[in-house]
């Protein structure tokens, strides 16, 4: 079954330290993934995604994110943490393009210490 | 552009009552999304409309149903309303063209049953 696993349901940092929430997804062909944040009492917003081309895709607010095809993982990072990173994190896998179901990791909370 | 709209923000009901929850999708967009997030309980998949037709159904009960309109917004009824139907209610819209990989969505409802 095609699944979306994020390895930590929290993670704490301290603001200016680097950020690494982890994500695997089942290997199939051709995945598009994606990261969302959502805070609190909010939408979720789109912070970037993979489609096959580039492996390591920039997102918004200076995340990161690499396509390990080997690794079957989507992990997203951010080389320093800022107070306003604190937020829940979603995975998100797709396959054969935009006739197919999204399918949601559950979420990784951040919390970013002073 | 109009991102992805969903009315009420807020809504209060008793138990055993109907709630209509709506949503308009970016313009262009045929796919529409419902998720209803619950605390303590991730982002769970309730409908995916498209082309008017509904294309799969999440683990929920009969008593949540929808509709999507000719112009592709879509509403989501909770019929019997109880207390742990209390979430927010996510809706996103996506577009049919392979490039459009990525989901938008909205805001939320916030529907509170007491």
């Amino acid at each position: 079954a095609q699944s979306v696993t994020q390895l930590d349901s929290h993670v704490s940092v301290s603001e200016g330290t680097p950020v690494l929430l982890r994500c695997n997804y089942s290997s199939s062909y051709s995945p598009s993934l994606f990261w969302y944040v959502q805070h609190p009492n909010k939408g979720l917003q789109l912070l970037l995604k993979y489609t096959s081309a580039a492996t390591l895709v920039k997102g918004i607010n200076g995340f990161e994110a690499e396509f390990k095809k080997s690794e079957t993982s989507f992990h997203l990072t951010k080389p320093s943490a800022h107070m306003s990173d604190a937020a829940e994190y979603f995975c998100v896998v797709t396959y054969g393009g935009a006739t197919n179901k999204l399918i949601f990791g559950t979420g990784t909370l951040l919390a970013v210490q002073p | 552009e109009a991102g992805v709209t969903q009315s009420p923000t807020h809504l209060i009901k008793t138990r055993g009552q109907q709630a209509t929850l709506r949503c308009s999708p970016i313009s262009g967009h045929t796919s529409v999304y419902w998720y209803q997030q619950a605390l303590g309980l991730g982002l769970q998949f309730l409908l995916w409309y498209d082309e008017g037709e509904e294309r799969n159904r999440g683990n929920f009960p009969p008593r949540f149903s929808g509709r999507q309109f000719p112009n592709y917004s879509s509403e989501l009824n909770v019929n019997a309303l109880e207390l742990e139907d209390s979430a927010l209610y996510l809706c996103a819209s996506r577009g049919r063209q392979v490039t459009d990989t990525e989901a938008f969505f909205g805001q939320g409802t916030r529907l509170t049953v007491v």
